[in-house]
């Protein structure tokens, strides 16, 4: 089946300490893929998305992720991580209509991080 | 204001009393799924719809139903709750068309507990 693996379970970071969170997925083809951020207590919220184009993909809030094919993987960076920034990220991928997971649009989440910034 | 919105946002209930959850679009989108989110499980799908009267199972259906009898809206059925649906519930739409390609817009979430 395929998956999506997020390996850190949860990051703690001071504030102006820049981030990286790491991504990996298993399908071999075409994918969509997406970064979502849940801050507490709320809904899960896009912070970008890469479908073809150039692999550096620049999100909202100062956030951006980088495609790396031969390696599977879509880390997520920040160069200077605020307090404000404390929350569950999710990564997510899509495969071609039709062709992932037997189910059409279904994004497939890896398991989140939780990112806590200390003041 | 383009939204996903879902009722009730807090639920308890107990085994067994039947409960549905509802989700409303007002985006035209086609496309509608449910999600459940469990700490360190992520989020997985329930059930998804990719029109009216077209509804198919995600990945972990087993004790829920769904119902697509208008565009803007998918309701979330639970016949016969039971704990382990003890969960955060997440509704999601996204555009027609392109579905490898779409967004999806995301709900509140409705925190459910069974007793």
């Amino acid at each position: 089946a395929q998956s999506v693996s997020q390996h850190n379970h949860h990051v703690i970071l001071s504030e102006a300490a820049s981030l990286e969170l790491g991504c990996n997925y298993s399908y071999g083809g075409t994918v969509n893929l997406f970064w979502y951020v849940q801050y507490p207590g709320q809904h899960l919220q896009l912070l970008l998305k890469y479908f073809s184009g150039d692999p550096l993909v620049k999100g909202i809030k100062g956030f951006e992720a980088e495609f790396i094919k031969s390696k599977f993987s879509f880390n997520l960076r920040k160069p200077s991580v605020q307090w404000s920034d404390t929350a569950e990220y999710f990564c997510a991928v899509i495969g071609p209509q039709g062709n992932y997971g037997g189910s059409q649009g279904n994004l497939i989440f890896g398991k989140g991080t939780k990112l806590s910034v200390k003041p | 204001e383009a939204q996903v919105t879902q009722n009730p946002r807090y639920l308890i209930t107990v085994t067994g009393k039947k409960l549905t959850v509802t989700c409303s679009q007002n985006m035209n989108h086609e496309y509608m799924s449910w999600y459940r989110q469990d700490p360190g499980l992520g989020l997985r799908q329930i059930y998804y719809s990719m029109n009216v009267e077209v509804t198919d199972k995600g990945d972990v259906p087993e004790g829920y139903k769904v119902s697509r009898k208008e565009k803007r809206n998918f309701p979330l059925i639970l016949e016969s709750p039971s704990p382990n649906q003890t969960s955060l519930y997440f509704c999601a739409s996204s555009d027609p068309g392109r579905l490898a390609v779409a967004t999806q817009y995301f709900g509140p979430g409705t925190r459910l507990t069974v007793l």
